[in-house]
């Protein structure tokens, strides 16, 4: 596709069970990243790929956050033993080259916790 | 963290009249860049201006940037209702690999 592309577009899931979020970048794309946004706030940074491996993962708030992108395209973002807290929109964005360079976003995954 | 403060935090205005949006900033940058986002969900890059320019025009947008003062700002002239959006400054920093920070925006109506 000619975009980003985050599925689903919404999910909700029962507190305490395991999610994942898809997000396809663009083709040709090396960086990829990983947002959460909380009403009425700015994205706040998860994780940062370059090709398959993860060059920043300093925004990962603790260990039931965990992102792959094993082929340097498709990442999963997984959540486990989910919290209500962890309810907001993630957004995914890629780039053609590094974090200087112009980045794409997606249209989100709506989590809702319940 | 968010390291870019956008200010104001709301804006109302009339279409056909300018909106002015102000971002400060606290570290060093690389280039800065503007976003816009409707009802919450993607983001639309809007502009990129790097450190060493002070101005850069895209259609009924200008922007501003002053490393000596971190700040930038985000004119859109003419303003449409469909304008209305929020509008985000992000920065990436000079230092490493850290991607875009992300400030709280401002939040534009534009009033037909």
């Amino acid at each position: 596709g000619a975009g980003v592309s985050q599925t689903p577009s919404n999910k909700v899931t029962e507190k305490g069970k395991y999610v994942e979020l898809r997000c396809d970048p663009i083709s040709g794309h090396t960086a990829l990243y990983w947002y959460r946004q909380s009403l009425g706030q700015g994205p706040e940074f998860l994780i940062y790929f370059q090709g398959t491996g993860a060059a920043d993962d300093s925004g990962l708030p603790n260990d039931r956050f965990f992102a792959v992108r094993p082929e340097g395209s498709v990442s999963t973002l997984k959540i486990q033993r989910t919290e209500r807290g962890d309810s907001a929109v993630y957004l995914c964005a890629s780039s053609l080259g590094g974090v200087h360079t112009e980045a794409f976003f997606g249209q989100g995954t709506r989590l809702t916790v319940v | 963290s968010q390291q870019g403060e956008e200010d104001p935090q709301a804006l109302s205005i009339q279409e056909g009249e300018n909106a002015t949006m102000n971002c400060s900033y606290k570290t060093s940058i690389n280039n800065l860049q503007w976003y816009r986002q409707n009802s919450g969900r993607g983001l639309v890059h809007l502009i990129l201006i790097r450190s060493n320019e002070r101005e850069k025009h895209s259609g009924r947008l200008r922007v501003t940037l002053d490393t000596s003062k971190k700040s930038s700002s985000l004119l859109i002239t003419a303003s449409r209702a469909a304008d209305t959006a929020s509008y985000f400054c992000a920065t990436v920093s000079n230092s490493g690999n850290t991607p875009l920070v992300f400030g709280k925006g401002t939040r534009l109506s534009v009033i037909a």
